[in-house]
C-alpha cells in the first residue's frame, strides 16, 4: 500500500519563474491538502482540495494555485517565484468521511529559489 | 499565519531521560494532535487528542489535552536514539480531520551518547 508520494524531490529555480509541484494521495484517500514548511518552521496551511475544488484556503497569495485531478491526485503550482518561497512542501492526503481522521503526509519536494 | 509556541525550542538529553514538552496557543482548539518529522520525511502522527483534559499514552508517549482548550504538553519516557527528531504540535479548530493543522514552531531533540 502505497503511501503519499510527492514529485520533483528536488527543484531549483530563480526569482520570477514558474514552478508545478505534483502528490499523489494514500492508496483510498480523495482529499488533498498542501503545506508550505520554511527552514526552521512547523508546516503552514495553503490550501485544501476536495471533489477537485478547493475547500479551504490558507494566508497565501493568489500566486499559489492548484488542481486536483479525477484520480484525486493534486498539482501545486505558484507564479512569479520569490526568494522567501524557498521551503520544503508538503502533501498531506486523508479520506474524508473514513474510518480514520489522520492525515498523512508525503516526503515533501524541497524548492530553493535563487 | 498562526503558529503555536512550542518550548522548549531545543532539547539535549542522555539515553535513558524522560523528556518534557509543551504548546500554547491564543486561541482555542477541539483537536490537539502531536507529531514527529524526521530529516527528508513528512511529519508522522504520534497521538490524538480530541477532549479537553484528555490525557492520552503510546508506548513510551504521553500527551494531555489542556482544560483551557489553549495547551497540550508531550511526555516521552525513557528515550532512545530512535526518539531523535522534531516534534510539532498542531491545532484543529474543529472536530473534523480535513480541517487545516494549525502547526507550532518545533522541538527539535538530540539524544547526547
Amino acid at each position: 500500500d502505497a503511501g503519499v508520494t510527492q514529485s520533483p524531490t528536488h527543484l531549483i529555480k530563480t526569482r520570477g519563474q514558474q514552478v508545478t509541484l505534483r502528490c499523489s494521495p494514500k492508496s483510498g484517500h480523495d482529499t488533498v491538502s498542501w503545506y508550505q514548511q520554511a527552514l526552521g518552521q512547523g508546516p503552514q496551511f495553503i490550501f485544501q482540495y476536495y471533489e477537485e475544488e478547493e475547500r479551504q484556503r490558507g494566508n497565501f497569495p493568489d500566486r499559489f494555485s492548484g488542481h486536483q485531478f479525477p484520480n484525486y491526485s493534486s498539482e501545486l503550482n505558484v507564479n512569479a517565484l520569490l526568494l522567501g518561497d524557498s521551503a520544503l512542501y508538503l502533501c498531506a492526503s486523508l479520506r474524508l468521511a473514513g474510518v480514520s481522521d489522520e492525515q498523512f503526509f508525503g516526503p515533501g519536494t524541497r524548492l530553493t529559489v535563487l | 499565519g498562526q503558529q503555536l509556541n512550542q518550548s522548549p525550542q531545543s532539547m539535549f538529553i542522555q539515553e535513558g531521560e524522560d523528556v518534557s514538552m509543551n504548546c500554547t496557543s491564543s486561541s482555542i482548539f477541539n483537536t490537539w494532535l502531536w507529531y514527529k518529522q524526521e530529516p527528508g520525511e513528512g511529519p508522522v502522527l504520534l497521538i490524538a487528542l480530541y477532549k479537553a483534559g484528555e490525557l492520552t499514552s503510546n508506548g513510551r508517549l504521553t500527551a494531555q489535552f489542556g482544560i483551557t482548550r489553549k495547551d497540550s504538553f508531550l511526555n516521552i519516557s525513557a528515550s532512545i536514539p530512535s526518539d531523535v527528531g522534531i516534534y510539532f504540535c498542531a491545532g484543529q479548530s474543529g472536530n473534523f480531520g480535513n480541517e487545516k493543522l494549525t502547526f507550532g514552531t518545533g522541538t527539535r531533540l538530540t539524544i547526547i551518547p
